[in-house]
């Protein structure tokens, strides 16, 4: 059964305590996504990774790091910089690159981080 | 900068048809997306149009006119079911995706 996991659903931290929320895919997709969601907003993208090694900041980076040493994984670590770390976090990913001509992306069932 | 314009909030009854609109202003366009996303859940693919005119698939189809950077999304005989959030994206000229906000769909017996 392909898809996207992300875990865990509901995650609570402190603040000023670095979290690091998982993403893994068996579709053997090279592109993997990461977004934030906020109530009442559009998706944002944080970071994104089209091939293993290699990642590219998204409109909101600051205070996220991520890593993708395997093509299945992409792990997101939510540091005590980022000033508003609670909210739902999506995972995504697609077959091609950015720029393939039918680019749809799956997503995972989402990671609800709330910092108290 | 860059926008994507959806209404908040739309009713309607089971049974019937709702048009959800989706209006746009991005650097350059490299095809639009709708996704459904239900409460608490991640969103699921509907539609992609990259050409003008409808894109028809079961009970939703989408529409495109890239002169007027418009789209909708038609859904005909509604469920019950179909009480969800519907999301329009646009890839720009960078090819990273641009979200609206959602409509949120409420459907009434």
């Amino acid at each position: 059964d392909g898809g996207i996991t992300q875990s865990p659903k509901y995650l609570f931290r402190k603040e000023g305590q670095n979290v690091t929320l998982s993403c893994e895919q068996n579709l053997n997709h090279d592109a993997m996504y990461w977004y934030r969601q906020d109530p009442g907003q559009g998706l944002r993208l944080i970071y994104y990774s089209q091939i293993v090694n290699d990642f590219q900041k998204g409109d909101i980076a600051e205070g996220y790091s991520v890593s993708r040493e395997k093509k299945e994984s992409f792990p997101l670590t939510v540091t005590s910089a980022q000033k508003n770390p609670t909210a739902f976090y999506l995972c995504a990913s697609s077959m091609g690159g950015a720029s393939a001509p039918y680019n749809e992306q799956f997503f995972g069932p989402g990671t609800r981080l709330t910092v108290l | 900068g860059q926008n994507i314009d959806q209404p908040t909030e739309m009713t309607a009854t089971e049974g019937a048809i709702v048009q959800i609109n989706c209006t746009y202003q991005t650097s350059g366009f490299n095809g639009l997306f709708w996704y459904q996303q239900h409460a608490g859940e991640a969103p699921t693919f509907l539609s992609y149009n990259v050409l003008d005119g409808l894109e028809e698939k079961g009970r939703f189809s989408s529409f495109l006119s890239r002169s007027k950077g418009y789209s909708y999304l038609l859904l005909k005989e509604l469920q019950m079911k179909d009480s969800a959030s519907y999301l329009c994206a646009v890839r720009d000229s960078n090819y990273q995706l641009i979200w609206g906000a959602g409509t949120k769909l409420i459907i009434k017996p």
